[in-house]
């Protein structure tokens, strides 16, 4: 079945610094991939829709100066949690579409990120 | 846009009893409505969907009903394990697929042994 690999799992930081998430789809090519947050016990806020080649598009209320995110590949996707300040703790998962059975479009969650601001 | 409401928050059933749990949408265009399992510290992996085109799916011990008519949908889980134990989160979608999912707040089962 489609694969999601999302690096790193888990990530400590110190305020002001900057962190990457990496989204792969392992076998299979993923034109958009979508970026959530999630906070503990809460559903998933989808936070910006990428598509290869192009710009990504954020949801209201999310700041793409603070998360940055970047589809280079059909197979890779970044999210840039750039200054990060304790608020932005917090489980962020990646997800890919395009892995179904005969190329349906059905959605592949990488297991997250859960980032730590100190 | 749409909107997902999904019942119960919370649901406790006993070992090898089912579990039902059910969603609403809203905008009557949605067409593909998907069910994910979230283990704790995990992402949400894809259990069973079901498009508009169709009633009921069924894939071993899940099942997943659809009404066009009354905009809702439910998952069932029948014979429950331990390893059931999990949040489960409904969505819908117009775009029939991936696109533009809306998901619902989840519903944490436990299964009491």
């Amino acid at each position: 079945g489609a694969v999601v690999s999302q690096h790193p799992s888990w990530v400590i930081c110190k305020s002001g610094t900057s962190v990457k998430i990496e989204c792969r789809s392992l076998d299979f090519q993923a034109t958009t991939m979508f970026w959530y947050r999630q906070f503990p016990k809460q559903s998933l806020m989808l936070m910006a829709t990428s598509n290869e080649g192009s710009k990504a598009t954020y949801e209201q209320g999310v700041e793409k100066d603070k998360f940055l995110i970047n589809h280079a590949s059909l197979t890779l996707s970044t999210l840039t949690v750039t200054s990060a300040h304790p608020e932005d703790s917090s489980f962020y998962i990646c997800s890919a579409s395009g892995g179904g059975d005969s190329g349906a479009n059905v959605l592949t969650f990488g297991a997250g990120s859960r980032l730590t601001v100190l | 846009g749409e909107n997902v409401e999904q019942h119960p928050s919370t649901l406790s059933v006993q070992e090898g009893d089912s579990a039902v749990i059910k969603c609403t949408y809203s905008d009557s265009a949605s067409n593909y409505f998907p069910w994910y399992k979230q283990e704790l510290g995990k992402g949400p992996q894809l259990i069973i969907d079901i498009r508009s085109n169709v009633g009921e799916k069924k894939d071993q011990r899940i099942a997943v009903t659809l009404n066009k008519t009354a905009k809702h949908f439910s998952l069932h889980i029948t014979e429950t394990q331990p390893e059931d134990s999990a949040v489960y989160f409904c969505a819908a979608s117009m775009r029939g697929g991936a696109d533009g999912l809306t998901f619902g707040k989840g519903t944490h089962l436990i299964i009491q042994p």
